[in-house]
């Protein structure tokens, strides 16, 4: 099956740094990346949609200033969290869409701890 | 009112009883329904995918969708100590790899 890497896979950091989160579609093109957030015991929150080469879209609440997200390439995209604080710590996952079929795969996903 | 409503659990069965796990939601555009199997501290797996109304069996698992009443179920039969994790529904206008919103998630442990 098609496989989607998340790096890293956790991840400490101080508060008022920035974090970058990469995934990569290894075996396929993902023209479309979502990038969720999932708090403990909740679900996943859609927090963005990048489709390759064009800005993300963002969720209502989403701060697109603070998590920038990168979509340069059909094998590569990025989530940096600028300026991390301690409400920031949560699970990131992304979810690759295959250009060649209908399908998306997720990412392993970050575990991401601000202190 | 969330999109779609699911009970967070937890659900605890013996070995080898059948779950029920249901989602229900708001909005009767939504054509796509999925249910995907999350281990802890793990990216979700997909499960089950269905188009439209009906039922779906792979194995152990049917799903099955009720547009009419706006309710979504998967079955587990045999359940087995290794299906113990979260069981989130999710759902969508357009197609299973478009955006999807998901269910909060139901924590499942299945006891030997």
């Amino acid at each position: 099956g098609a496989v989607v890497s998340q790096h890293p896979s956790w991840v400490i950091c101080k508060s008022g740094t920035s974090v970058k989160i990469e995934c990569r579609s290894l075996d396929f093109q993902a023209t479309t990346m979502f990038w969720y957030r999932q708090f403990p015991k909740q679900s996943l929150m859609l927090m963005a949609t990048s489709n390759e080469g064009s800005k993300a879209t963002y969720e209502q609440g989403v701060e697109k200033d603070k998590f920038l997200i990168n979509h340069a390439s059909l094998t590569l995209s990025t989530l940096t969290v600028t300026s991390a604080h301690p409400e920031d710590s949560s699970f990131y996952i992304c979810r690759a869409r295959d250009r060649g079929s209908t399908e998306a795969f997720f990412g392993q996903g970050t575990r991401l701890t601000v202190v | 009112q969330k999109e779609v409503e699911q009970d967070p659990g937890p659900l605890s069965v013996p070995e080898g009883a059948i779950v029920s796990l249901n989602c229900t939601y708001s909005n009767s555009a939504f054509q796509y329904f999925m249910w995907y199997r999350q281990y802890s501290r793990k990216g979700p797996e997909l499960l089950m995918y269905t188009y439209s109304s009906g039922n779906k069996e792979d194995g152990r698992f049917t799903a099955q969708v009720d547009k009419s009443s706006k309710y979504i179920s998967l079955f587990i039969r045999d359940s087995q100590p290794s299906d113990s994790a979260t069981y989130l529904c999710a759902m969508s206008l357009y197609s299973s790899a478009s955006k999807i919103i998901f269910g909060s998630g139901t924590r499942l442990s299945i006891r030997p």
